[in-house]
């Protein structure tokens, strides 16, 4: 059971957008923690998408947009590519266990 | 470019001591303003950070490993390590290390590519 509560799974055809919750608590997202995506291609290492709740480091395309409102967050996706295709986490901190959480991960499904 | 690269047995017996190295270059542990993590991935199942040390030698654990988990760093040859004592399968997984950064709820902006750890008689 995650501290941070993703959909296990998400769907789109090419060209559509799509978006991925986390909700959180009064602990982390709602106490004001930044939350984080991580994008993990097939046999990879997660990857840094959105830092801050909307940042997007250098590289990242512009399709990917993030945003934070009360206890949870959303990552959006526009004009789906099949390379989009991956495991999204979102992460943030906790005060409560005093560390990092993460979400359980959404599989994206480009169809 | 920094870039992290874990080290490791891939095969630990049950109740003995699993021990990984990250070797951190591009950038220099001592140098401050990052902890440096370790976070696990069991088969086909998510995220779970493990804990992270700051180069003076703080140390912050995942509450439901504390206990097992010990987290060193060698500033002298930049690397960083984690034991976890008294393995048994659950302890089977991914292991990453990562940079995280002290602000900002803990974001982690480079990670290694992982190591496989199998506990297994």
């Amino acid at each position: 059971q995650s501290v941070l509560t993703q959909p296990p799974s998400v769907s789109g055809a090419p060209g559509q957008r799509v978006t991925i919750s986390c909700t959180g608590s009064s602990s982390n997202i709602g106490a004001g923690s930044d939350v984080h995506w991580y994008q993990q291609l097939p046999g990879t290492a997660p990857k840094l998408l959105i830092h801050g709740n909307s940042n997007r480091p250098s590289g990242v395309p512009d399709r990917f947009s993030g945003s934070k409102s009360a206890t949870s967050a959303s990552l959006a996706i526009a004009g789906l590519q099949a390379e989009d295709e991956a495991d999204y986490y979102c992460q943030s901190y906790d005060s409560s266990l005093g560390g990092v959480v993460f979400g359980g991960g959404t599989k994206l499904t480009v169809l | 470019q920094v870039q992290l690269q874990e080290s490791g047995p891939g095969l630990v017996k049950p109740s003995q001591t699993l021990s990984l190295t990250c070797t951190v270059s591009g950038a220099s542990i001592s140098g401050g303003g990052y902890y440096w993590s370790w976070v696990r991935q069991h088969p086909g199942k998510g995220l779970e950070w493990i804990g992270y040390i700051y180069y003076s030698g703080i140390t912050y654990y995942n509450p439901s490993l504390r206990g097992r988990v010990s987290i060193s760093v060698d500033t002298s040859k930049n690397q960083f390590s984690l034991n976890v004592s008294f393995v048994t399968a659950a302890d089977t997984a991914l292991y990453y290390c990562a940079r995280t950064s002290l602000r900002g709820a803990a974001v982690s902006d480079y990670w290694g590519h992982g190591t496989r750890v199998t506990v297994s008689s």
